[in-house]
C-alpha cells in the first residue's frame, strides 16, 4: 500500500494558481497517481489521474517527475468555489487507494 | 439525474438497533463500493463488491454486510449499532474494466448512534 504525503492546509486567494504537491516514495510499477476533490457534506469527486509526465483536463494539471516519486496538482486561477480537501492517491486497484487528510486548499477574496 | 443515490442522508438511531442504508447508481458501472468517513474526515473503503467477486474490508465488524440485489443496487445493513458507527457513509460506483480509477461518489449518510 503505497502511503502518500500531502500538506494538510493551504491558504490561496482568487485568481491564483495552487500546486498541491503529493510524495509517495514507495510508488510501484502498476500504480497510477488519483486526485479527488471533496467539499463539505459531499462525497469526494474524480478530479484527474495520470501515470507519468503530464495530464491536463479542463480541471486541473497533473505533473508527475520521471521518477514518480511525487506528483504536483495544479489548479489555475482558482476562486472561492474550489476551496475543499483534496486528496492524492495511489494505486492499481481501489481496493489499495488510501484517502488520508488530504489537503484542505482555503481560497480567499 | 441522479448518478449515485443513498437513502437516507440522515439517519439517528440507538445503539443496539438494526439499520439499513440504501444506494442505487444509475451510470451502468459493475462495481460499487462502500466507504466511511469518520470524525476526522477518514475516508475508507469497507467493501467494494461486483458481480463476480465481494471485498471486505478485514478491518469492517461482521455486523456490517452489504447486499446486492441487482448490479444498480448496494445496500448496507448494520447489525447491532455502536457509538462508534456514527459517521457519514458514502456509496459510490465505478467501472471495473481498464486503468481508469474515477469513482462516482453519492451523497453520504450521517449516521448518529446514540
Amino acid at each position: 500500500l503505497a502511503k502518500t504525503t500531502q500538506p494538510i492546509s493551504m491558504d490561496s486567494y482568487e485568481g491564483q494558481e495552487v500546486n498541491i504537491t503529493c510524495s509517495h516514495n514507495n510508488i510501484a510499477t502498476n500504480d497510477y497517481i488519483t486526485w479527488y476533490q471533496q467539499f463539505p457534506s459531499q462525497g469526494p469527486r474524480f478530479i484527474i489521474q495520470g501515470y507519468k509526465t503530464k495530464v491536463t483536463n479542463e480541471v486541473a494539471s497533473l505533473f508527475i517527475p520521471a521518477d514518480r516519486k511525487s506528483s504536483t496538482l495544479s489548479l489555475p486561477r482558482v476562486s472561492l468555489s474550489d476551496t475543499a480537501v483534496y486528496y492524492c492517491l495511489v494505486g492499481d486497484n481501489f481496493n489499495k487507494f488510501y484517502f488520508g487528510s488530504g489537503t484542505k486548499l482555503n481560497v480567499k477574496p | 439525474d441522479t448518478a449515485v443515490s443513498q437513502t437516507p442522508k440522515y439517519l439517528v438511531t440507538q445503539m443496539g438497533n438494526d439499520k439499513s442504508i440504501k444506494c442505487e447508481q444509475n451510470l451502468g458501472h459493475d462495481t460499487m463500493y462502500w466507504y466511511k468517513q469518520d470524525s476526522k474526515k477518514f475516508l475508507k473503503i469497507m467493501f467494494s463488491y461486483n458481480n463476480k467477486e465481494l471485498i471486505i474490508n478485514e478491518t469492517v465488524p461482521n455486523r456490517f454486510s452489504p447486499k446486492s440485489p441487482d448490479k444498480a443496487h448496494l445496500n448496507l445493513h448494520i447489525n447491532s449499532l455502536e457509538l462508534g458507527d456514527s459517521a457519514v457513509y458514502f456509496c459510490a460506483s465505478s467501472h471495473a474494466q481498464g486503468n481508469s480509477y474515477e469513482q462516482y461518489f453519492g451523497p453520504g449518510t450521517r449516521l448518529t448512534v446514540t
